[in-house]
């Protein structure tokens, strides 16, 4: 167990809707990634969020957006859900902001869209 | 751009020794992550190096040449535990960025 916590474990939604996926860092990590995971894409950086300001963004589209709260917990939304977004999503921690620190990662939540 | 490559899949046997390796084409480099991931769950962080040379943990010991690009994971003594998918990682591209970009993953097998 990393101390890391994703809700929902498992997600299943229909094409155009919107779903919102909610992480909690490990205590005392002020630092949150998100992440995808799909069979023909492999394991991509989305985005970075420490102490609630956005640090980093990757390959993250514009449907989807994310936001770190005051209490360091963070939510990644997803909208107009297409079919190519069924992935598992990863959202891991670290202590700081430098992403060459050990990340923890939570055990994902498996979205299917159908 | 950022290209990775590593083999899709390796098998070996329990109690032997297996290299992975991991080339890499960036416009930058700030470090190479390994990571190991079992089906179905979360990836674990194994090694991070910045620096050329090998770094030995325990039964894992990675291995960087920045100057060719390249990368190894050497997993010694193998267990049929080790049998999990292994990802290389690397931060960094234009202008520093330590955004990181993973490898397909190389998936080993262990045999008793």
């Amino acid at each position: 167990d990393s101390g890391v916590t994703q809700t929902p474990k498992h997600l299943i939604t229909a094409t155009g809707q919107r779903v919102t996926l909610r992480c909690s860092p490990r205590s005392g990590d002020l630092s949150v990634y998100w992440y995808q995971q799909s069979l023909d894409q492999g394991l991509q950086f989305l985005i970075q969020y420490y102490n609630g300001e956005e640090r980093a963004k990757g390959n993250i589209l514009e449907r989807f957006s994310a936001q770190q709260f005051p209490d360091l917990h963070s939510e990644l939304n997803l909208s107009s859900l297409e079919l190519g977004d069924s992935a598992l999503y990863f959202c891991a921690s670290s202590v700081t902001s430098g992403i060459e620190n050990e990340q923890f990662f939570g055990p994902g939540t498996r979205l299917t869209v159908l | 751009g950022q290209n990775i490559d590593q083999p899709t899949e390796m098998t070996a046997t329990e109690g032997a020794i297996v290299q992975i390796n991991c080339t890499y084409q960036t416009s930058g480099f700030n470090g190479l992550f390994w990571y190991q991931q079992h089906a179905g769950e979360a990836p674990t962080f194994l090694s991070y190096n910045v620096l050329d040379g090998l770094e030995e943990k325990g039964r894992f010991s990675s291995f960087l040449s920045r100057s060719k690009g390249y990368s190894y994971l050497l997993l010694k003594e193998l267990q049929m535990k080790d049998s999990a998918s292994y990802l290389c990682a690397v931060s960094g591209g234009s202008g520093g960025s330590y955004i990181p970009t993973f490898g397909r993953g190389t998936s080993l097998i262990v045999h008793p």
